[in-house]
């Protein structure tokens, strides 16, 4: 299957500062991403929808400034978590389509600690 | 909200075949079923897709009912390495969004 890599797999930042989680499709163009967060023991809850060129489609309830997307080329989407605070603290997970019909991949996470 | 509903937890002797099934009675007619799964602190892993035939891959079997509404993922011979929350999802074609339930969470022992 195709491969979607994060960077970086872990984070720990101080409350108030930005982090930024980058996604990128490694052996395809994707021409649409995806941003997933979890909390523990829940399951993957979809945050937005990113399609190269364009603005992100938030899901209900994502705050669109929290959480800024970017995805500025086919083979990269960037995901920055401004001002995090301890309750932004979670899993964040990227997949990517090879097209809208194809399947998606998913990337390994990212792990962030808000302090 | 996720179109499926999942029993929340199996076992399964290693060596012998996983049988998760899945609920999906409200899919309609130009939607897949996808089979995820998700082996802790990891990114959901790809296994299976169909829309209306039985379909097999290295990994795993899916059998659609005739009426689309339910499905069954079979791991043929279940090892160690396959305990993961495993995810039935009914997927839109043209939206190609994702949406999670809780999935089934299969054990495989010894």
């Amino acid at each position: 299957g195709a491969v979607v890599s994060q960077h970086p797999s872990w984070v720990i930042c101080k409350s108030g500062t930005s982090v930024k989680i980058e996604c990128r499709s490694l052996d395809f163009q994707a021409t649409t991403m995806f941003w997933y967060r979890q909390f523990p023991k829940q399951s993957l809850m979809l945050m937005a929808t990113s399609n190269e060129g364009s603005k992100a489609t938030y899901e209900q309830g994502v705050e669109k400034d929290k959480f800024l997307i970017n995805h500025a080329s086919l083979t990269l989407s960037t995901l920055t978590v401004t001002s995090a605070h301890p309750e932004d603290s979670s899993f964040y997970i990227c997949s990517a389509n090879l097209g809208q019909k194809e399947t998606q991949y998913f990337g390994p996470g990212t792990r962030l600690l808000v302090l | 909200d996720a179109k499926t509903t999942q029993p929340t937890s199996m076992d399964c002797a290693e060596g012998r075949a996983a049988n998760l099934p899945c609920n999906h009675s409200t899919i309609s007619g130009n939607e897949y079923v996808y089979w995820y799964r998700q082996i802790h602190s990891q990114g959901p892993q790809y296994i299976i897709h169909g829309l209306k035939n039985n379909e097999t891959n290295e990994m795993a079997s899916l059998i659609i009912t005739e009426d689309r509404k339910s499905s069954t993922l079979i791991l043929p011979h279940a090892t160690l390495r396959d305990t993961a929350v495993y995810y039935c999802i009914v997927r839109d074609p043209f939206g190609g969004k994702l949406i999670f339930g809780q999935g089934t969470e299969l054990s495989v022992k010894p």
